[in-house]
């Protein structure tokens, strides 16, 4: 079966700074989904940013960027330039390619962002 | 983008009572729904995943006889609490997936509590 693991359960950043959360899966797969989901205190969950496992670069979204190692099964996330707003937990998701195949989450860590 | 609500946003009930949860799809057509149930500080753990006209299928250790699940519609699905206890308070989102699209959107969730 799939894993997800976040192994830190806490970080802290502050404003305007970098910060990297990790995540790492395991799969027999070769081509799947990863996701990386932010769930602010509204509990709303946001989709922050995609990669599909086929494609070799790195997905960007304006201030978010991943580092996808396939062979490692690494999935981190780069927040750059962090705001306040950036305060919140953050999930690592895998889902195979199949139509409605299901997420599985990682156990989510808590970023807080120091003004 | 795609919408999906959810109705109640929060509901406190009497335990022993049964609590009706709807989850709706505003913008497209969901062939599937899932159910997430969350418990504070932690990642969503899925109880069952439901297509249109066709019985949930629930994930191990999930009681089918205690969450019943219907999908009536492509945009419509509804998860019911049977006699509800109070260890059946949480937090329980859903997400919809329209088949194709590799991405699950996400309702803003609901809060239950049960006295």
């Amino acid at each position: 079966a799939q894993t997800v693991t976040q192994s830190q359960p806490e970080m802290s950043v502050q404003e305007a700074e970098t910060v990297t959360l990790s995540c790492t899966y395991d799969t027999s797969e070769s081509d799947y989904y990863l996701f990386w989901y932010k769930q602010p205190p509204s509990r709303q969950m946001i989709l922050v940013i995609r990669q599909e496992a086929y494609k070799q670069q790195n997905a960007t979204e304006n201030r978010f960027s991943v580092n996808f190692q396939k062979a490692a099964k690494s999935f981190s996330l780069k927040i750059s330039d962090s705001q306040l707003g950036d305060a919140a937990m953050y999930f690592c998701a895998y889902r195979e390619t199949g139509a409605n195949s299901k997420l599985t989450f990682g156990k989510g860590i808590t970023l807080s962002v120091r003004p | 983008g795609a919408v999906v609500s959810q109705h109640p946003s929060r509901v406190i009930c009497k335990s022993g009572t049964s609590v009706k949860i709807e989850c709706r799809s505003l913008d497209f057509q969901a062939t599937t729904m899932f159910w997430y149930r969350q418990f504070p500080k932690q990642s969503l753990m899925l109880m069952a995943t439901s297509n249109e006209g066709s019985k949930a299928t629930y994930e191990q250790g999930v009681e089918k006889d205690k969450f019943l699940i219907n999908h009536a519609s492509l945009t419509l699905s509804t998860l019911t609490v049977t006699s509800a206890h109070p260890e059946d308070s949480s937090f329980y989102i859903c997400s919809a997936s329209s088949g194709g699209a590799y991405e699950q959107y996400f309702g803003p969730g609901t809060r239950l509590t049960v006295t």
